[in-house]
């Protein structure tokens, strides 16, 4: 089966700095997708990036990056220029390509961004 | 454009009774999955609707169950409440066919269950 694992409970960062959450994860399959989700104080999930397996190249969106190793299962998200706004819940997700819906999720992080 | 919306946002009941949570998918939207959040924890996949019937389901017992509708709503209904049933139940609707990587879920903002 599969699973995600998010060994950070919580995590802070100084406004305008740089922070790193840490994702593993294990699964047999060769074709999956790769997400990380922010889930402020509202619950809202909101999608902040994603990554497909089968490419090397990591995902940027704005100040948002991922280090995707695919051998070693790992896909940690990096925010540049900490902002208020992030602090959140970020959850790290899985979905195999075959199977569209059922995402699997890790625990969670708790970022809490100071000014 | 109307994002995924779900109705209540909170709801109270006691041990053994039933409850129906509601959701409206995101327009252009016609699938609609469930997912389980408890306290302080990752969702957990419950079921994913597709053309009024259920797709996949997750490792929850019968006592949840759903629907869909040919207005691509969706209910969720859990009978026999037990307190540990007491959680954050969030909807998330994506376009059919697609991937989850090119049709990436869009979520509610959920319904906060307790039960007593």
């Amino acid at each position: 089966a599969q699973t995600v694992t998010q060994s950070q409970p919580e995590m802070s960062v100084q406004e305008a700095e740089t922070v790193t959450l840490s994702c593993t994860y294990d699964t047999s399959e060769s074709d999956y997708y790769l997400f990380w989700y922010k889930q402020p104080p509202s619950r809202q999930m909101i999608l902040v990036i994603r990554q497909e397996a089968y490419k090397q190249q990591n995902a940027t969106e704005n100040r948002f990056s991922v280090n995707f190793q695919k051998a070693a299962k790992s896909f940690s998200l990096k925010i540049s220029d900490s902002q208020l706004g992030d602090a959140a819940m970020y959850f790290c997700a899985y979905v195999s390509s075959g199977n569209t819906g059922k995402l699997i999720f890790g625990q969670g992080t708790t970022l809490q961004v100071k000014p | 454009d109307a994002g995924v919306t779900q109705s209540p946002t909170h709801l109270i009941k006691t041990r053994g009774q039933q409850v129906t949570l509601r959701c409206s998918p995101k327009s252009g939207h016609d699938t609609v999955s469930w997912y389980q959040q408890a306290l302080g924890q990752g969702p957990q996949f419950i079921f994913q609707y597709y053309e009024e019937e259920e797709r996949q389901r997750g490792n929850f017992p019968d006592r949840f169950s759903g629907h869909q509708f040919p207005n691509y709503s969706s209910e969720l209904n859990v009978n026999a409440l037990l307190l540990g049933d007491s959680a954050l139940y969030l909807c998330a609707s994506s376009f059919p066919g697609g991937n989850s990587y090119n049709s990436p879920l869009h979520f509610g903002n959920g319904t906060r269950l307790t039960v007593t």
